[in-house]
C-alpha cells in the first residue's frame, strides 16, 4: 500500500518568497514516481514535476523544484519567487511500479496555498 | 493535440435519471483513468483501462459503470445516484507503462465534470 502525507493543510506567503511545501510518502515498491499537481478553483490539474524513485537529481521545471531525501522518504515542492496566480491547491502523489501495467496515482491531502501581495 | 477533453463540465441530474461522462484523449495514451474528487478532498481512483479493458475497480458501487469503446474514449455511465455522489469527476489518460515524465509517460487530466445530485 502507499501512503502520501502533506502535513500543511494551508499557507499564507508573501509574494516573491520563496515556498516549501511537505510532502512525505511510505511505499513498499522498489521503484516509484512522485507527482506535485496545481489545482486552481476551477479544478483541472496542472502538472507541475515529477521525480523518479531511481533518479540521481533533483527534478527542476522553471520555477519549481523537487528536494528528494530518498532515505527520509520525502518529496516537497520548493517555488522559488511566488507570484500571485500561485495561489491554488497543490497536491503531492505516488505511483506505484507494480509491473508494467497502468496504476493510478495516490493523492495526499493537498496543501492550500495563498500568495498575498 | 496534449489535452483530455471532458464533458459535459457541468452536470445536475435526479437520483432517479440516467446520464453519462465522457472524456477523450488523441494523445495516443493506452491508459484512462476516472478520479471522484468531493469538496476539499483529494482525488480518489475509480477506475483504471489499460488497452480497453478494465483493469482496476476501486469497490465502486454499481450506479457507476464505465465503458471504454474504443482508445481515445472513455465513458462513465451513471444511474440512480445519491446525493452524496455530488462531486468533481475527474478524467486522465497515460501511456501505459513505467515512467512518469508529464509527455512520455505521465498523467494528462482533464477539466473535470462537476456533478450534482438532487
Amino acid at each position: 500500500a502507499q501512503k502520501i502525507t502533506q502535513t500543511q493543510p494551508g499557507m499564507f506567503v508573501q509574494e516573491k518568497e520563496a515556498v516549501t511545501l511537505d510532502c512525505t510518502y511510505d511505499t513498499s515498491d522498489p521503484s516509484y514516481g512522485l507527482f506535485w499537481y496545481k489545482q486552481p478553483s476551477s479544478g483541472e490539474m496542472i502538472f507541475l514535476i515529477y521525480q523518479g524513485s531511481y533518479d540521481q537529481q533533483n527534478a527542476t521545471e522553471g520555477r519549481y523544484s523537487l528536494n528528494f531525501q530518498k532515505a527520509r522518504k520525502s518529496a516537497n515542492l520548493v517555488i522559488s519567487a511566488s507570484q500571485l496566480g500561485d495561489s491554488a491547491m497543490y497536491f503531492c502523489a505516488m505511483r506505484g511500479d507494480s509491473g508494467g501495467g497502468a496504476d493510478g496515482l495516490t493523492f495526499g491531502k493537498g496543501t492550500h496555498l495563498i500568495i498575498q501581495p | 493535440d496534449t489535452e483530455v477533453t471532458q464533458t459535459p463540465k457541468h452536470l445536475v441530474m435526479g437520483m432517479t435519471n440516467k446520464k453519462s461522462l465522457k472524456c477523450e484523449q488523441h494523445m495516443g495514451h493506452r491508459a484512462m483513468y476516472w478520479y471522484k474528487q468531493k469538496a476539499k478532498k483529494p482525488p480518489e481512483l475509480m477506475f483504471v483501462y489499460s488497452y480497453e479493458k478494465l483493469s482496476i475497480n476501486e469497490s465502486v458501487p454499481s450506479r457507476f459503470s464505465p465503458e471504454c469503446p474504443n482508445s481515445s474514449l472513455l465513458n462513465l455511465h451513471l444511474h440512480a445516484l445519491q446525493p452524496e455522489d455530488s462531486a468533481l469527476y475527474l478524467c486522465a489518460s497515460s501511456h501505459n507503462g513505467v515512467g512518469g515524465r508529464s509527455g512520455s509517460y505521465g498523467y494528462t487530466f482533464g477539466s473535470g465534470t462537476r456533478l450534482t445530485v438532487v
